[in-house]
């Protein structure tokens, strides 16, 4: 696609559900990125693909986050029970090689009710 | 010692004047170093790049790099309102080159 494109563009929930946020990279793009933003801070990492596997997940805060990129394409982070913490704008990035020009979507808001 | 260092601000400048937005980082064995923009409420845009010591200049943007100093500035000539906004410092760590971001400074320029 001409960008990355994450889905959905909103997303609640309850207290205790599991979500699937989504993340379609830029075509061709071998690196991708997951981050969360909380308001007034900078992207925080989560998590860096490369190819189908994870390169670095060193930024998963706990193992109720768990991330997916079978194909090395379209990626999947999954949050089983959610708590109200986890609100936050969760952000996606691709770019065409690790350390280069990495390129966002428009972020899923995620709000824990 | 935060790995990636901003001063939040905001910083204000007048229409026209020239904005400087500064970052240090804490890793010596960094490549690269990218610049976004982020207007509220939206994702982070990149509008800047630069791999070399020295200067680099797109348009009224001039990304200046000093390796030895772990300095990475943003210059914004002929600032317009437009230009509002939350400008994030991006540096990939060496080695995984997860990208650590500051926590952006924000700037206001006044019409």
């Amino acid at each position: 696609g001409a960008g990355v494109s994450q889905t959905p563009s909103n997303k609640v929930t309850e207290k205790g559900k599991y979500v699937e946020l989504r993340c379609d990279p830029i075509s061709g793009h071998t690196a991708l990125y997951w981050y969360r933003q909380s308001l007034g801070q900078g992207p925080e990492f989560l998590i860096y693909f490369q190819g189908t596997g994870a390169a670095d997940d060193s930024g998963l805060p706990n193992d109720r986050f768990f991330a997916v990129r079978p194909e090395g394409s379209v990626s999947t982070l999954k949050i089983q029970r959610t708590e109200r913490g986890d609100s936050a704008v969760y952000l996606c990035a691709s770019s065409g090689q690790a350390g280069t020009e990495a390129f966002f979507g428009q972020g899923t808001r995620l709000t824990v009710v | 010692q935060k790995e990636v260092e901003q001063n939040s601000g905001p910083l204000s400048v007048p229409e026209g004047a020239i904005a400087s937005l500064n970052c240090t980082y804490s890793d010596r064995g960094s490549q690269s170093f990218f610049w976004y923009r982020q207007y509220s409420g939206k994702s982070p845009e990149l509008i800047m790049s630069i791999y070399s010591n020295g200067d680099k200049e797109d348009g009224r943007f001039t990304a200046q790099l000093n390796k030895a100093s772990q300095y990475v500035s943003l210059l914004i000539r002929d600032s317009q309102p437009s230009d509002s906004a939350t400008y994030l410092c991006a540096v990939p760590t060496s080695g995984t080159y997860k990208y650590i971001f500051g926590t952006g400074t924000r700037l206001k320029v006044l019409a």
